[in-house]
């Protein structure tokens, strides 16, 4: 069955950056794009940006160029988002998800990974 | 950028009544629409996608409809499981709208 797991919660402080991983399985990692997509304390879910897991090429959204870098490894089927510069409107759950084969909607999500920054 | 606004912000209903959730985009979207359902600790559901079609396993009360700007989530009969934040998002920045929370009395 389609899972992907990501890696567990971090503590920054302001300034600093945190990648965080979203490992595939149960599905061909290269047949689809990865989002990323946030959501603050109490909040709606924003969108940071898509990879395409097979050539690598991304999409970000407009707030999050230059400042949120998108990558992939193929060989053990993971994407990783890393975010730099945190400041404290950064604390978020951050969610992995996968872009349909059929649709560009996401099927399936991660479990999500609670970033918190703080100083 | 095309912005969603989803109406109303909460929408309080007896079990057994119906759901209408909008929402609405600044700009033409097509079809590109697709809805879903978060429920409190939990990630997001795919629950409609491409305006109309149902997500595997979304039981047949889920309904969606609409084109252009204005789209419509509608739960024929309302369950106690029902109760959840859902949220619209459209293809053409993937943007999201802010969500409709539906309370079951």
């Amino acid at each position: 069955q389609v899972q992907l797991v990501q890696s567990g919660a971090e503590v920054k402080k302001p300034g600093a950056s945190v990648k965080v991983s979203c490992k595939a399985s149960g599905y061909t990692f290269t047949g689809h794009y990865v989002h990323w997509v946030r959501q603050a304390p109490g909040q709606g879910l924003e969108w940071l940006g898509r990879i395409n897991a097979n050539s690598g090429g991304t999409n970000y959204a407009q707030r999050f160029q230059g400042r949120v870098i998108m990558t992939r490894d193929t060989s053990i089927s993971t994407a990783y988002m890393e975010i730099n510069s945190l400041t404290s409107d950064d604390t978020a759950v951050y969610y992995c998800a996968r872009e349909a084969k059929y649709s560009s909607a996401s099927d399936y999500w991660g479990q999500g990974s609670l970033v918190t920054v703080s100083s | 950028e095309i912005g969603l606004t989803q109406s109303p912000a909460t929408l309080s209903l007896s079990p057994g009544e119906r759901a209408t959730l909008s929402c609405r985009a600044s700009q033409s979207v097509f079809t590109y629409l697709a809805w879903y359902q978060q429920k409190p600790g939990q990630a997001p559901r795919l629950v409609i996608y491409d305006t109309f079609n149902r997500a595997t396993g979304i039981p047949a009360r889920f309904s969606g409809s609409g084109s252009g700007t204005d789209f419509t989530l509608t739960i024929s009969s309302l369950e106690p499981e029902d109760s959840a934040v859902y949220y619209c998002q459209h293809r053409s920045n993937w943007a999201f709208g802010g969500g409709t929370k539906v309370e079951i009395k």
